[in-house]
């Protein structure tokens, strides 16, 4: 595997169901992101780990948590899901985070429908 | 705010023309700009990174400018293909983690 990876490709839930969205880079990069990507609208950070430590959290609901145990491996975990959160999740790396505005590279996205 | 915008939102070539893609930014404090490409329902790939020094960047048949001054980037196209059909996005970096990032601009290359 090279690049930037996730899994599932595919997922609908229903609101009431458990989920967790994976992703995993290749490159030897620090620092990984989650992305919101719905219709019509730009692209939304919604967090950003750094060396495995929350560096951003963007004032996204409570219904979505993050894990990153490592630095080549994020999760975004989700519960009781909502219509509106029916989007593509994109995950990216960089080499790091922080001023100075590293390259950004991203995974194929996760696209998730809630039912 | 900063905010990064993307006029038009779509647009259509005949095969082989050049065409220009627009981006413009609010900031001119911006740390570099990225031009991304995205296929229908897929990620994103990364064309070109031009960082605030510099003017252009170059990769095959595409060139992106950045012109801080009047907070415009530019990514031209040469020999548009059928291949090249996909939305385009710009983001910027306004130092800090985050890239603000346009709506795109869905190109279609018409054989």
């Amino acid at each position: 595997e090279t690049g930037v990876t996730q899994t599932p490709r595919h997922l609908v839930m229903g609101m009431t169901n458990k989920k967790s969205l994976k992703c995993e880079q290749h490159l030897g990069h620090n620092a990984m992101y989650w992305y919101k990507q719905s219709a019509k609208k730009p692209l939304e950070l919604m967090f950003v780990y750094s060396l495995e430590e929350r560096v951003e959290n963007n004032s996204v609901p409570s219904r979505f948590s993050p894990e990153c145990p490592n630095s080549s491996h994020l999760f975004l975990h989700l519960h009781t899901l909502q219509p509106e959160d029916s989007a593509l999740y994109l995950c990216a790396s960089s080499q790091d985070s922080g001023q100075g505005g590293y390259e950004q590279y991203f995974g194929p996205g996760t696209r998730l429908t809630v039912t | 705010k900063q905010e990064v915008t993307q006029i038009p939102a779509a647009l259509s070539v005949p095969e082989g023309e050049n065409l220009v893609l627009n981006c413009s930014f609010t900031d001119s404090a911006i740390y570099n700009l990225q031009w991304f490409r995205q296929d229908p329902g897929k990620g994103l790939t990364s064309l070109l990174l031009i960082q605030s020094s510099q003017r252009e960047q170059t990769s095959g048949r595409l060139n992106a400018s950045l012109d801080k001054s009047s907070g415009r980037s530019t990514l031209y196209i040469a020999a548009s293909q059928p291949g090249d059909s996909a939305t385009y996005l710009c983001a910027a970096h306004f130092g800090n983690e985050k890239l603000t990032f346009g709506t795109g601009t869905r190109l279609t290359i018409i054989p």
